[in-house]
C-alpha cells in the first residue's frame, strides 16, 4: 500500500521560500518506482500541477512554475523536497504530493494548507 | 498553455446515470485520468488512460473518449459519489493540465 505525507510550514510572509517534504512508502524511487509529483489547489479553485521527479533525478516542471520551483529527493530517506521561491499571497493553496505512475496520480498524500499573508 | 473543459456542474437523479465530459483540442491525441475529490479530502483516481478503472473502484464508473471530448459515466448514481470530479492530461511530456472540476450533485 502506498502513503505519502506533506510536512512543512503552515503559514509563511510574502517574499518567503516554501519548503515542503513528502515523506513516502509502499515503494522507492528506483527502477520501476515511478516519480512523486507536487499538486496545489487554492481554496474553491481548481488543481494545478507543479512538478515531477523520477527515480533517475529526471525532473519536469510545469512552465507556469518553472522559474521558482525546485524538486529534490533523498532516496535512502523515501523523501521529496519541494522548494518554492518568493511566495505570494496567491500561492496560498493546499499542497499535495502524488505518487506518478506511467502518467497517472495514483496516490495522493492527505494535503497541507500552507497560508502566505503578511 | 492548451487548456480542458468542464461543466461547472452536473445533477443526476439519486439510481440514474451521470455524465461529466471534458473537451480540448488535445484530448483526441492523448490519454485522459479522472480524479473524484470529495469535500475536505484529497483526490482519488477512478478512471486512467480514458476508461481503465484501478482496484477497488466500482464498476458503476466508465470513462470514454471520443475526438475532442472524454466522458467519465457514472451508473447508478448513490449519494456516496457526490463529489468534485476532476480530468488531467499530460499535453506533452512537460505539462499537465487539469479541467477545471465539476461539482456532482445527487438529488
Amino acid at each position: 500500500q502506498i502513503t505519502l505525507k506533506e510536512s512543512g510550514p503552515t503559514q509563511l510572509k510574502p517574499t518567503q521560500t516554501l519548503t515542503l517534504t513528502c515523506t513516502f512508502s509502499g515503494f522507492s524511487l528506483t527502477p520501476g518506482g515511478g516519480g512523486v509529483g507536487w499538486v496545489r489547489q487554492p481554496p474553491e479553485k481548481a488543481l494545478e500541477w507543479l512538478g515531477v521527479i523520477y527515480w533517475d533525478e529526471d525532473k519536469r516542471y510545469s512552465p507556469s512554475f518553472r522559474s521558482r520551483l525546485t524538486i529534490t529527493k533523498d532516496t535512502s530517506k523515501n523523501q521529496v523536497v519541494l522548494s518554492v521561491t518568493d511566495m505570494d499571497t496567491v500561492d496560498t493553496a493546499t499542497y499535495y504530493c502524488v505518487h506518478v505512475d506511467v502518467g497517472t496520480f495514483d496516490s495522493w498524500g492527505q494535503g497541507m494548507l500552507v497560508s502566505v499573508s503578511s | 498553455s492548451s487548456e480542458v473543459t468542464q461543466p461547472v456542474s452536473v445533477s443526476v437523479a439519486l439510481g440514474q446515470t451521470a455524465s461529466i465530459t471534458c473537451g480540448g483540442d488535445t484530448i483526441g491525441t492523448k490519454r485522459v485520468h479522472w480524479y473524484q475529490q470529495r469535500p475536505g479530502q484529497a483526490p482519488v483516481l477512478v478512471i486512467y488512460r480514458d476508461d481503465k478503472r484501478p482496484s477497488g473502484i466500482p464498476e458503476r464508473f466508465s470513462g470514454s473518449s471520443s475526438g475532442n471530448t472524454a466522458t467519465l459515466t457514472i451508473s447508478r448514481a448513490q449519494p456516496g459519489d457526490e463529489a468534485d470530479y476532476h480530468c488531467q492530461v499530460w499535453v506533452s511530456t512537460t505539462e499537465v493540465v487539469f479541467g477545471g472540476g465539476t461539482k456532482l450533485t445527487v438529488l
